[in-house]
């Protein structure tokens, strides 16, 4: 089965850095990959995502890059704020079929320092 | 919005007691699965329907265990023993063939 492996499993940065997390995937069938940012006692929220067809997607001060080739792909959080700490998941799945099942990454916890 | 409805939001039992959570996906969904997400980890899948059907419980305990989706719509997790390490955030999520996938808001499991 697909294989999600997340790093770092934290990261410590000061408000207005950028922050980078990353993703390696193992099943070459993967064609979908979300990030959630999840707050404590929260269910993960969707924040970006990217389907295989598509090298780098952005949103604001959020940005996902993907290498199928290599299978990897990348969280990218520009101008970081305070309200971005949480811990932010990655996930990959075979999507438009009956199966969509997300296999998760460890998680990596952000904090933002003002 | 439409959003996948979970109850209760917590849930507090015993050891080797009985305990249920619901499920109620978003409608035209007709796939819904339940993960378990253990404090510090990432969710982890427990159980995937296809409409009433179980398409995946390869990491279900079935001994203590059981999901169903008797009418294809809503869906009943239940653990029967509980036991201490089943304490959990438990999701429920729905997509329609993988797409537009979406978590409730969990139900926070305590077993003492």
């Amino acid at each position: 089965g697909e294989n999600v492996e997340q790093h770092p499993s934290t990261l410590s940065v000061q408000e207005g850095d950028s922050a980078v997390i990353k993703c390696t995937y193992s099943d070459s069938a993967s064609n979908y990959f979300p990030w959630y940012k999840q707050e404590l006692g929260k269910r993960p929220q969707l924040i970006i995502d990217i389907r295989s067809n598509v090298g780098e997607k952005k949103d604001q001060r959020i940005a996902v890059t993907l290498n199928k080739t290599a299978k990897h792909f990348s969280l990218h959080i520009t101008e970081t704020q305070p309200e971005d700490s949480a811990v932010y998941f990655c996930a990959a799945s075979i999507s438009g079929t009956s199966y969509g099942k997300l296999t998760f990454g460890q998680g990596t916890i952000l904090t933002v320092h003002p | 919005e439409a959003e996948v409805a979970q109850s209760p939001r917590y849930k507090i039992t015993e050891k080797s007691q009985a305990v249920a959570f619901w499920c109620d996906p978003i409608s035209g969904h007709a796939t819904l699965y339940w993960y378990r997400q253990i404090l510090g980890q990432g969710p982890e899948l427990l159980v995937q329907f296809q409409d009433e059907s179980v398409v995946d419980d390869s990491q279900l305990p079935k001994d203590r265990f059981s999901a169903e989706r008797l009418k294809g719509v809503d869906s009943t997790l239940k653990i029967q023993p509980a036991e201490l390490g089943d304490s959990a955030m438990y999701l429920c999520a729905s997509s329609y063939l993988g797409r537009g996938y979406t978590f409730g808001s969990g139900t926070r499991l305590t077993v003492v």
